[in-house]
């Protein structure tokens, strides 16, 4: 079945550092892919989205390009904020289908 | 417009119990999934429902249930809880499902003691 791995957390990082969060998937055909976030105590908000190969998605300074010759998604942010500190994760979505496939997530820590 | 929202936000429960979680997708919305959120096992689909009918469902036992009224709003039920069932459950709402974005509510606690 569809899966999905993503970079095992917790990532702790100072603020204006590069973030890069590994996400693959294994799927068959060409899923949509995801990036969630969640803040503590809150659910999942959509960070950016990718629905064909070479697609790029960006929100607040966040980017992930759909690879498909890798299977890849990897969310990267040039410099980070204290503000960005929640947990991130990864999904596909099969055409056709409403079942969104997670990765478990990886949690960030921003400090000052 | 105003987002998904769930009801109640927090719960707690004993074993054995039956509980009911409910929730209004955005306006216009006809599709709603149901997904629950554990440390051990992540953000796992439990089903979903379009039209008041359930299309997927996912590798839930049968304690879990779900409907959809008319104006598209949902409630899931959960019977005879087990210490397990503690979790955070979301609901996401599409237009009318598919490749569409879901956007999720806050969220249901549900504590079973």
């Amino acid at each position: 079945g569809d899966s999905v791995t993503q970079m095992e957390g917790p990532v702790t990082l100072s603020e204006e550092a590069f973030l890069t969060i590994n996400c693959t998937y294994t799927a068959t055909g060409y899923p949509s892919l995801f990036w969630y976030v969640q803040y503590p105590g809150e659910g999942l908000q959509l960070l950016l989205k990718a629905t064909k190969a070479d697609d790029k998605g960006s929100n607040k300074g966040f980017e992930a390009t759909y690879r498909k010759e890798t299977t890849s998604f990897h969310l990267e942010k040039g410099s980070v904020q204290v503000s960005d500190s929640a947990v991130y994760f990864c999904a596909i979505l099969q055409g056709g289908s409403e079942k969104l496939v997670f990765g478990k997530g990886t949690k960030l820590t921003v400090n000052p | 417009k105003a987002g998904v929202t769930q009801t109640p936000r927090y719960l707690i429960k004993t074993r054995g119990q039956q509980v009911t979680l409910s929730c209004s997708p955005i306006s216009g919305h006809r599709s709603v999934s149901w997904y629950q959120q554990t440390p051990g096992q992540g953000l796992q689909f439990l089903f979903e429902y379009f039209s008041e009918t359930q299309r997927n469902k996912g590798n839930f036992p049968g304690r879990f249930s779900g409907r959809q009224f008319s104006n598209s709003r949902s409630e899931m039920n959960v019977s005879t809880l087990e210490l397990g069932d503690s979790a955070l459950y979301l609901c996401a709402s599409t237009i009318s499902g598919g490749e569409e974005t879901q956007y999720f509510g806050p969220g249901t606690r549900l504590l079973v003691l």
